[in-house]
């Protein structure tokens, strides 16, 4: 069966420091997708960055970086240089070759960044 | 550029009452079309996908239901609601192989 893990319910972090959010995810699917989202205290849910499995270069979206290690089966969010608007819940997410297109959500990561 | 509407944004009802949320996007055409559910502090749990008009799958059982009238319309019911009902109603939409899927800003539901 398919799994996301994200092990830290909470994060505190100083501003303008860098922050890595842990994602490990089980799967014996081949293809598969790693998705980040956002979602700040209004609940609106923000895509912020994808990985596909066959990928050789780690994704970036400007302050967003993906640390995909595919031996380890783990795929941490890095955001470089925090903002105050970084604060939200944070959900890992996978797509698999035989998902019919559904994601497999993680149970999230509350980041707040302190001034 | 593609948007997604939800409404109503914020609703009570009473136990028993019916519900009808909907979903619209604009910008896209033939979009896979999702409801999720969120309960306070929780995760997503999908309830309902569709892949095109008048395909609805359901993920969970319970006694709500969903309608796909319109390519580009998803409409959430029920005939009863109950307490267990309350949570934040996600609308989401996807397409193509890499699929990400795109919120709406979302419902919050409380049934008293």
């Amino acid at each position: 069966a398919q799994k996301i893990t994200q092990t830290q319910p909470g994060m505190f972090v100083q501003e303008k420091e860098a922050v890595t959010l842990d994602c490990t995810y089980d799967t014996s699917d081949q293809s598969y997708g790693l998705f980040w989202y956002k979602q700040p205290s209004s609940g609106e849910m923000i895509f912020l960055i994808y990985q596909g499995s066959y990928d050789e270069q780690n994704a970036t979206e400007g302050r967003y970086s993906l640390n995909f290690q595919k031996a380890r089966k783990s795929a941490n969010l890095v955001i470089s240089a925090s903002q105050l608007g970084d604060s939200a819940m944070y959900f890992c997410a996978m797509r698999g070759a035989d998902s019919n297109y559904q994601l497999i959500w993680g149970a999230g990561t509350k980041l707040i960044i302190k001034p | 550029s593609q948007t997604i509407h939800q409404w109503p944004a914020t609703l009570v009802q009473p136990v028993g009452s019916p519900l009808s949320l909907e979903c619209t996007v604009e910008g896209t055409s033939n979009p896979n079309l999702y409801w999720y559910r969120q309960a306070a502090g929780r995760g997503l749990q999908l309830l309902f996908y569709s892949v095109g008009i008048g395909q609805i799958s359901s993920e969970v059982p319970q006694n709500l239901s969903a309608s796909r009238p319109q390519d580009r319309q998803f409409i959430l019911s029920s005939k009863k609601l109950l307490l267990s009902d309350s949570g934040f109603y996600l609308c989401a939409w996807g397409r193509g192989t890499q699929e990400t899927q795109y919120f709406g800003p979302g419902t919050r539901l409380l049934v008293l």
